[in-house]
């Protein structure tokens, strides 16, 4: 089992759709957890970091539930340029950083 | 200045050449990474400095050897590299080497012939 694991999608939704997307990551002492964007052949782009209360960032939500182990992303009212890849990042400790696979997102018109 | 800066773009080199990728941020962050990333797959950690001090070597082959002169750069020394070599190679980030989010630059898209 990979330590952290994404739906590679794709997801394609309508422009306006609300989505949702999961990361579960293995390590129970897993302490840092992040949303990052990344467009084709562009550096990823930190979108937001979650914390355990959830946090909120205009249409962009994201949830950390440590009992389960999975951090998610949600999406309201999307819009084409949201169009990306999708990658969480979790530290399994201090010194091991850990991206997931990525999860490919397209809206269209 | 919250940007972190990568040179050059696009890099083309044979197998015998020996080339640097230099990367540098004025954040006054204290922890720099080198990620290799390959076409539809995550960035892969290589190294890992944390107050120029090599902190993490991802079991990468000495074809690669990275060097900190100070806080603000890093560069990533190449040598006798392979075709499969041929990525993405990114740099990023942080204000300290742990469990903090990373700002990434732009990337330099390195061939190997």
């Amino acid at each position: 089992r990979k330590e952290v694991e994404q739906d590679p999608g794709p997801f394609n939704v309508p422009e306006g759709a609300t989505v949702a997307f999961n990361c579960t990551y293995s390590n129970s002492a897993s302490q840092s957890f992040f949303w990052y964007r990344q467009d084709c052949r562009k550096e990823p782009k930190l979108l937001m970091s979650v914390y355990s209360s959830g946090n909120e960032d205009g249409r962009f939500t994201a949830q950390l539930n440590r009992a389960s182990q999975y951090i998610s992303l949600l999406i309201r009212d999307s819009k084409l340029s949201d169009s990306a890849t999708y990658l969480c990042v979790v530290y399994s400790s201090a010194s091991k950083i850990i991206f997931g696979s990525g999860t490919r997102l397209s809206i269209r018109p | 200045d919250t940007e972190v800066t990568q040179t050059p773009k696009h890099l083309v080199m044979g197998m015998t050449n020996k080339k640097s990728l230099k990367c540098e941020q004025h954040m006054g962050h204290r922890a720099m990474y080198w990620y290799k990333q390959k076409a539809k797959k995550p960035p892969e950690l290589m190294f890992v400095y944390s107050y120029e001090k090599l902190s993490i070597n991802e079991s990468v082959p000495s074809r690669f050897s990275p060097e900190c002169p100070n806080s603000s750069l890093l560069n990533l020394h190449l040598h006798a590299l392979q075709p499969e070599d041929s990525a993405l190679y990114l740099c990023a980030s942080s204000q300290s080497g742990s469990y903090n989010e990373q700002f990434f630059g732009p990337g330099t898209r390195l061939t190997v012939l």
